[in-house]
């Protein structure tokens, strides 16, 4: 089956620093990418769509200049949290759709298993 | 704005007891909706996915029903195991959309 991966599963830095985060589809294709963000007991929130080789499309109130999000390869999406603050402090998931011919499978996003984010 | 809720916010039930989660959306026009599954700090594992035209789709011992005109969802758990304690995540796709928007999820808890 289709698996994504995320490194690292767990950081912790200091605030002003900038932590990225990987997102890999290991044994598939995929052209998109998605970026959430879960606080505890709270929904998972769209913060951006990753397209390969152009630019991220962002949700109304997350600014891209603090999540820069790069998709260079069909298989690598990262997101890079600058000059983190704890306010950023939360649970990160990222999904990957998998392209397959005529459309097939764009109903199915496969997720990663999450990366948490300490800002100290 | 679509907005998507999940009733109740936690549960806990004895094993083998069936029970039923709830999910309710309040724009109708979805492409499909689907329930998740995430364990403590972990990604999402789907269960079901039923597109708009359907009205239900079974996988073991689960079984996820959709009335789309009222904007409802249920997911049927049979026989419930500890195995099943998670949080369950209600999904929707935007009609014309490709984006997903989530409940908040129900927390269940099995006890043995």
């Amino acid at each position: 089956g289709a698996v994504v991966s995320q490194h690292p599963s767990r950081v912790i830095c200091k605030s002003g620093t900038s932590v990225k985060i990987e997102c890999r589809s290991l044994d598939f294709q995929a052209t998109t990418m998605f970026w959430y963000r879960q606080f505890p007991k709270q929904s998972l929130m769209l913060m951006a769509t990753s397209n390969e080789g152009s630019k991220a499309t962002y949700e109304q109130g997350v600014e891209k200049d603090k999540f820069l999000i790069n998709h260079a390869s069909l298989t690598l999406s990262t997101l890079t949290v600058t000059s983190a603050h704890p306010e950023d402090s939360s649970f990160y998931i990222c999904s990957a759709r998998q392209n397959l011919p005529g459309g097939l499978g764009r109903d199915t996003q496969y997720f990663g298993p999450g990366t948490r984010l300490t800002v100290l | 704005k679509q907005e998507v809720t999940q009733i109740p916010a936690a549960l806990s039930v004895p094993e083998g007891e069936n029970l039923v989660l709830n999910c309710s959306f309040t724009d109708s026009a979805i492409y499909n909706l689907q329930w998740f599954r995430q364990d403590p700090g972990k990604g999402l594992t789907s269960l079901l996915l039923i597109q708009s035209s359907q009205r239900e789709q079974t996988s073991g011992r689960l079984n996820a029903s959709l009335d789309k005109s009222s904007g409802r969802s249920t997911l049927y758990i049979a026989a419930s195991q500890p195995g099943d304690s998670a949080t369950y995540l209600c999904a929707v796709t935007q009609g014309g959309s490709e984006k997903l928007v989530f409940g908040k999820g129900t927390k269940l808890t099995v006890n043995p």
